[in-house]
């Protein structure tokens, strides 16, 4: 079955503070991985996926295929990255479905 | 701007009316999604459309319908409101590329509703 797993609901950090955000996957097919943010007030959007292999807003995350995880990953935490941060997977065959997790909600506190 | 938007924003009611919300955008794509987002639950795919003869179930659709009356618009209806209902939901577009498995999702604003 294809899941998506979030496992913290809320990780509070201080600014500067390095973070990771957490997501794992199942899938047995070769699976497209994204990160979504929600800013206070403002709409689910895009920050980063798996095949473009960026950076943005200095985020990163990497496809680790033998543990099935995608974590997402700032070095230096900054107050306006607090947001809720959902992992989502889409499988193989152009479907555009997407599997989301449960969501994490940072806080980076001054 | 191209834009995704949805009304109403806010809508309470009571157990057993029926309630649709509407869905509109003006990006052109062919292709659109109901969500229902839940505290501790994440979003959840209840109806996808991939254009207006494609209608799809996702993994919630019991006590949901939908209508794809154009293809900038994508209903989702509520035949008889419960209170469980009550959560935020969100329309989402894509455009697939041509020979491409990669699409990016673009969001509405949302609507909560509240089923009393």
């Amino acid at each position: 079955a294809q899941r998506v797993t979030q496992p913290e609901k809320l990780l509070s950090v201080f600014k500067g503070a390095p973070v990771e955000l957490k997501c794992n996957y199942s899938y047995s097919g070769s699976p497209e991985l994204f990160w979504y943010v929600q800013y206070s007030r403002q709409r689910l959007q895009l920050l980063l996926r798996h095949i473009s292999r960026e950076s943005i807003k200095g985020f990163t995350a990497d496809l680790n295929k033998g543990e099935t995880s995608f974590h997402l990953k700032k070095p230096f935490a900054q107050e306006e990255d607090s947001a809720m941060y959902y992992c989502a997977l889409s499988g193989s065959g152009n479907t555009g479905k997407l599997i989301f997790g449960q969501g994490t909600t940072l806080q980076v506190k001054p | 701007d191209a834009d995704v938007t949805q009304t109403p924003r806010n809508r309470i009611t009571k157990t057993g009316k029926r309630i649709m919300l509407e869905c509109s955008q003006t990006k052109g794509h062919d292709r659109m999604y109901w969500y229902r987002q839940d505290p501790g639950l994440g979003l959840r795919l209840i109806y996808y459309s991939f254009d207006v003869k494609d209608i799809n179930k996702g993994e919630i659709s019991d006590g949901y319908s939908v209508s794809r009356q154009a293809q900038a618009k994508f209903s989702l209806s509520l035949e008889s409101a419960i209170p469980n209902q009550t959560a935020l939901y969100f329309c989402a577009t894509s455009d697939l590329a041509s020979g491409s498995s990669y699409n990016e999702q673009f969001f509405g604003p949302g609507t909560r509703l509240t089923v009393l």
